[in-house]
């Protein structure tokens, strides 16, 4: 069935450096990959998405890259700040409805 | 505020009891989904709405969860005979036609004791 694999499941940084989060889908026929940011006790926020006819898409900070031959895309946060510690979530749209399959989650935590 | 709206945000009930969760979704939205979000997973697609119409439901989702969406704008999710395994985060997102773009409500934080 369909499946989002999200690795890894806690990544610790100092504030400046980069984080890296990857995922892996498993239907061929998804063609939207949207990156949530879910703050605790929070709602889940779309904070970057990417559709399967373009490979990198960035927005400041962030940019998300997708290889649709390997079923692979990955969020990287540059200048990471105490701010982007949250939990994100990948996910990958699927069927006629575009429901979301969701990773199980990231948690980032930015150390100051 | 013209987001996603749920409520009540909080509902702490008894095992067997029914409960009934309500979500407005963004007003130019006719997409309308419902998932379910357990402590550290991500969420969980339950079932989908395009205007009044529901047109997927998760084979997950138990024979006592039924949801609605009368006129095509706000949505209810009853869950009947509650049990101790439906305590969740109950999310709603809606988008609108020809987008891929889901907004997520604050959701609604079931407990079942």
């Amino acid at each position: 069935g369909e499946n989002v694999e999200q690795h890894p499941s806690t990544l610790s940084v100092q504030e400046g450096d980069s984080a890296v989060i990857k995922c892996t889908y498993s239907d061929s026929a998804s063609n939207y990959f949207p990156w949530y940011k879910q703050e605790l006790g929070k709602r889940p926020q779309l904070i970057i998405d990417i559709r399967s006819n373009v490979g990198e898409k960035k927005d400041q900070r962030i940019a998300v890259t997708l290889n649709k031959t390997a079923k692979h895309f990955s969020l990287h946060i540059t200048e990471t700040q105490p701010e982007d510690s949250a939990v994100y979530f990948c996910a990958a749209s699927t069927g006629n409805t575009d429901k979301l399959i969701f990773g199980t989650g990231t948690r980032l935590q930015v150390f100051p | 505020d013209t987001g996603v709206s749920q409520d009540p945000r909080h509902k702490i009930t008894k095992r067997g009891q029914n409960v009934t969760f309500r979500c407005d979704p963004i007003s130019e939205h006719n997409r309308l989904y419902w998932y379910r979000q357990t402590l550290g997973q991500g969420p969980e697609f339950l079932t989908y709405f395009q205007n009044e119409a529901q047109l997927e439901k998760s084979r997950l989702l138990s024979d006592r969860f039924s949801a609605e969406r009368p006129k095509g704008s706000f949505s209810t999710l009853e869950i009947q005979r509650t049990e101790q395994g439906d305590s969740a985060m109950y999310l709603c997102a809606s988008s609108r036609q020809g987008s891929n773009e889901q907004f997520f409500g604050p959701g609604t934080r079931l407990t079942v004791l």
